[in-house]
């Protein structure tokens, strides 16, 4: 059973762009969830998506968005990056029950450099 | 607001002995809590859950226990190997609002 893919896994962009990151979870679950990892920040929510339906959101900017099309993949685009964007996107998907079967698996993330 | 909370950054452990992770957390609401293992540049690995409703969960060398009194929960790793040489994030989750809080890690060295 394969894993969460995430592309790209390195990606440099310079201030002023916007940046998409792609993830397809793992068969079968049909929520997905992205984080924001820094150093000494642990693993900051951006949101959540199950069924294309977007359940949580985060307390980051508007430039944070994201999406989930009809087959559970899912987008996350940064608008305007700033030099404070650089971190490790993490995504993660779950079967998006209660209890058992709510683990969530991470994928091995984006490392997004803004220069 | 930090609701989860693992106040120990790093901790040093003798291969063979015991390591035990702490983790508190201030939301009542939370209603399972996991451990992930991190390598740098790797995204975490799930090890091992517990649901609010239980106070231990067991699997192999992995024991969480959760002490809903004190709103604490603890990972031990017997016995530790050098490979336990990791990052270990703890994260809550209330199930109605579908986001995990994750708390900032503790450095685990295990010496060989």
């Amino acid at each position: 059973k394969a894993g969460v893919t995430q592309t790209p896994r390195y990606l440099i962009k310079t201030r002023g762009q916007q940046v998409t990151l792609s993830c397809s979870p793992i068969s079968g679950h049909r929520s997905v969830s992205w984080y924001q990892q820094t150093p000494g920040q642990g693993l900051q929510f951006l949101f959540e998506y199950f069924s294309e339906t977007q359940r949580n959101k985060g307390n980051f900017p508007g430039r944070f968005s994201g999406r989930q099309f009809s087959n559970s993949r899912s987008e996350m685009n940064v608008s305007t990056l700033e030099l404070g964007d650089s971190a490790l996107y993490l995504c993660a998907s779950s079967l998006g029950g209660t209890g058992s079967g709510t683990e969530a698996f991470f994928g091995q993330g984006t490392r997004l450099t803004v220069v | 607001d930090q609701q989860v909370k693992q106040n120990s950054p790093s901790l040093s452990v003798q291969e063979g002995r015991i390591s035990i992770l702490n983790c508190d957390y201030t939301n009542s609401m939370f209603d399972y809590f996991l451990w992930y293992k991190k390598y740098p540049a790797e995204g975490p690995t799930f090890l091992i859950s517990i649901s609010s409703i239980k106070d231990k969960n067991e699997d192999g060398r992995f024991t969480v226990f959760l002490n809903k009194s004190a709103k604490h929960l603890s990972l031990h790793i017997v016995p530790s190997q050098p490979g336990d040489s990791a990052v270990y994030f703890c994260a809550a989750l209330h199930s109605g609002t579908y986001k995990y809080i994750f708390g900032t890690g503790t450095r685990l060295k295990v010496l060989a």
